[in-house]
């Protein structure tokens, strides 16, 4: 299965952009690029996915290099409701494979 | 819209026993899947129903089994349990099969 690497964790001020990279040098061409992000004591919740073209939502952007081996998730001004894991999947059909994420702290 | 609900949402039990635990999916969702999310391996997928068949399976031994109904709402049990079994257990449902996941709250187990 391809793999995914985030950094551990993050931090970023509030009302401030965060860009959470994402590599994922082994994705084949029918690999979709999923972000999730889990809040404390909450399940995983959709954020954002793309294939290979940019891709914006009401939450965050979803910017993928041409080649596909990495990707950054990016939100445009940082609140401290987006404190979370943020994960990173390369999905191909019915399953997940999550890895560790990366933590992101916003500070007021 | 209701979103997916697990119950109950905790649950004590000791070694040995065997739990099931349920998820309703949300309204017009077919996909369920389960995953366990522990401190040390985090979120691992357990299994995916679709239809009431198992589509997909991840690396867990058979003590781990599931089914879904008709209407889609999917349990899954564990049988003879072990302490390494405690976790958070998520249950997500989608439309189909591939499409986007919607996650339930989670039941948290812990075997004594």
């Amino acid at each position: 299965d391809a793999k995914t690497t985030q950094p551990n964790s993050m931090e970023s001020n509030e009302e401030e952009p965060v860009h959470l990279p994402c590599n994922h040098s082994t994705i084949s061409g029918t690999d979709y690029i999923h972000w999730y992000r889990q809040l404390p004591s909450q399940g995983p919740e959709y954020v954002i996915h793309g294939l290979t073209s940019n891709v914006n939502n009401r939450m965050a952007s979803l910017a993928i290099a041409e080649d596909r081996k990495s990707s950054t998730l990016i939100l445009h001004r940082a609140t401290l409701r987006d404190a979370a894991v943020y994960y990173c999947i390369l999905r191909r059909g019915g399953n997940m494979r999550f890895g560790a994420g990366t933590r992101l702290t916003v500070k007021p | 819209k209701a979103g997916v609900t697990q119950t109950p949402r905790y649950l004590i039990k000791t070694r040995g026993q065997q739990v099931t635990l349920s998820c309703s999916p949300i309204s017009g969702h077919r996909s369920v899947s389960w995953y366990q999310q522990t401190p040390g391996q985090g979120l691992q997928f357990l299994f995916e129903y679709f239809s009431e068949t198992q589509r997909n399976k991840g690396n867990f031994p058979g003590r781990f089994s599931g089914r879904q109904f008709s209407n889609s709402r999917s349990e899954m049990n564990v049988s003879t349990l072990e302490l390494g079994d405690s976790a958070l257990y998520l249950c997500a449902s989608s439309y189909t099969s591939g499409d986007t996941q919607y996650f339930g709250p989670g039941t948290r187990l812990t075997v004594l």
